[in-house]
């Protein structure tokens, strides 16, 4: 079946730092991917999307390219702040059966000043 | 706006109470979702609506009761909880229910069972 599998956290980094976080998948066929964050608290919140190959989602200075021949979404981000701590989801929608987003296991991030 | 609402934002209850959680939004969309989140863990569907029928139930058990008066609100009755239902519930919404259709989630509603 479908799944999404990301970098196992927590992830601290220091403010200013250069951040990636690894998705992969495997899926039939070309689903869409987005990355949802989740602030302390909160619902998650979407943070960028791609729904076909070569795609490149961008948001707030967070980007992620759907790479169809690696099966991955890495998210990457220059330089990151305090505010930026989260937890960050990697999800799938298939094609079939598209209600039903296939979520990581989600990878807690902490940035120190 | 891609804002979902939803009420109460906390709701402590007992074994025996019945409630209620409430999800809204108005963007239009004809899909909306349940969903249960423990922590630590991603969100796990519950259950899908879509042009206000229930389409998708994961086998909820029957104690979770969906309703959908509406195309912009969306209901879930609680009855007879257990303490391992306390979760962090989140609505979510879409266009319509396809591959590229983007879900957005409301802040969720955080639930005690005592």
């Amino acid at each position: 079946g479908d799944s999404v599998t990301q970098m196992e956290g927590p992830v601290t980094l220091s403010e200013e730092a250069f951040l990636t976080i690894n998705c992969t998948y495997t899926a039939t066929g070309y689903p869409s991917l987005f990355w949802y964050v989740q602030y302390p608290g909160e619902g998650l919140q979407l943070l960028l999307k791609a729904t076909k190959a070569d795609d490149k989602g961008s948001n707030k200075g967070f980007e992620a390219t759907y790479r169809k021949e690696t099966t991955s979404f890495h998210l990457e981000k220059g330089s990151v702040q305090v505010s930026d701590s989260a937890v960050y989801f990697c999800a799938l929608s298939p094609l079939s059966g598209a209600q039903k987003l296939v979520f990581g296991q989600g990878t807690r991030l902490t940035i120190n000043p | 706006d891609t804002e979902v609402t939803q009420t109460p934002k906390h709701l402590v209850m007992g074994m025996t109470n019945k409630k209620s959680l409430k999800c809204e939004q108005h963007m239009g969309h004809r899909a909306m979702y349940w969903y249960k989140q423990k922590a630590k863990k991603p969100p796990e569907l519950m259950f899908v609506y879509s042009y206000e029928k229930l389409s998708i139930n994961e086998s909820v058990p029957s104690r979770f009761s969906p309703e959908c008066p509406n195309s912009s609100l969306l209901n879930l009755h609680l009855h007879a909880l257990q303490p391992e239902d306390s979760a962090l519930y989140l609505c979510a919404s879409s266009r319509l229910a396809g591959a590229t259709d983007t879900q957005y989630f409301g802040p969720g509603t955080r639930l005690t069972v005592l």
